[in-house]
């Protein structure tokens, strides 16, 4: 069975200061991850997907993700918070073999202070 | 290109009618997938589509949910009888790729706000 886990409900930082918006998972494969953003009253957009190639993996406006398996976490980062950023993120695991299944995290509301 | 779209983008209806929703996908997209988020919550998946076939419905939360594709592309998603704890904006997304093809990416449509009275 899979499983997403978003850990902060909320995270406030500065303007100008590292963000960190985590995501632990479990999957009985091997899963395909990703991270979507909903700016207030849009739809989602993508950020980043991992799909077993590298671990590091880069998304747009400089968000990136690290897929760590022994951790089961796949954590989304951007070394200095934009005003813009401030919106939900989610966490998403997708079962890559056999059956299908998306599972969303709940979300993680970034709000960034001035 | 144009992307996915939704219609109505708002609903607002009263407790027992029934609503259709309508997602265009991105044209050329074999998948088409039904999410809703409710306030407050996360997002919940509710059905597929691989061409015109849904292989698994059990996400629908009653029996008063139904949804059809046809052409391979036009879906719609029905609400029957509805009831307030309906209320929720309903996602569309479609894909190029078939689920559980380890290079899926869904694209979401801005979707319809459905309000029950």
């Amino acid at each position: 069975a899979q499983s997403v886990t978003q850990l902060d409900s909320h995270v406030s930082v500065s303007e100008g200061t590292p963000v960190l918006l985590r995501c632990n998972y479990s999957s009985s494969y091997s899963p395909s991850l990703f991270w979507y953003v909903q700016h207030p009253n849009k739809g989602l957009q993508l950020l980043l997907k991992y799909t077993s190639a590298a671990t590091l993996v880069k998304g747009i406006n400089g968000f990136e993700a690290e897929f760590k398996k022994s951790e089961t976490s796949f954590h989304l980062t951007k070394p200095s918070a934009h005003m813009s950023d401030a919106a939900e993120y989610f966490c998403v695991v997708s079962d890559g073999t056999g059956g299908f299944k998306t599972i969303f995290g709940a979300g993680t509301r970034l709000f960034v202070k001035a | 290109g144009a992307g996915v779209s939704q219609s109505p983008s708002n609903k607002v209806t009263e407790k027992g009618k029934d609503v259709e929703l309508r997602c265009d996908p991105i044209s050329g997209h074999t998948a088409l997938y039904w999410y809703r988020q409710s306030l407050g919550q996360g997002l919940e998946f509710l059905i597929y589509f691989q061409g015109n076939s849904a292989p698994d419905k059990s996400g629908l939360p009653s029996d008063r949910f139904s949804a059809e594709r046809t052409g391979g592309s036009v879906s719609t998603l029905t609400i029957q009888r509805t009831q307030q704890e309906d209320s929720a904006v309903y996602l569309c997304a479609s894909s190029p790729r078939p689920p559980g093809d380890q290079r899926e990416t869904q694209y979401f449509g801005p979707g319809t706000r459905l309000l029950v009275l």
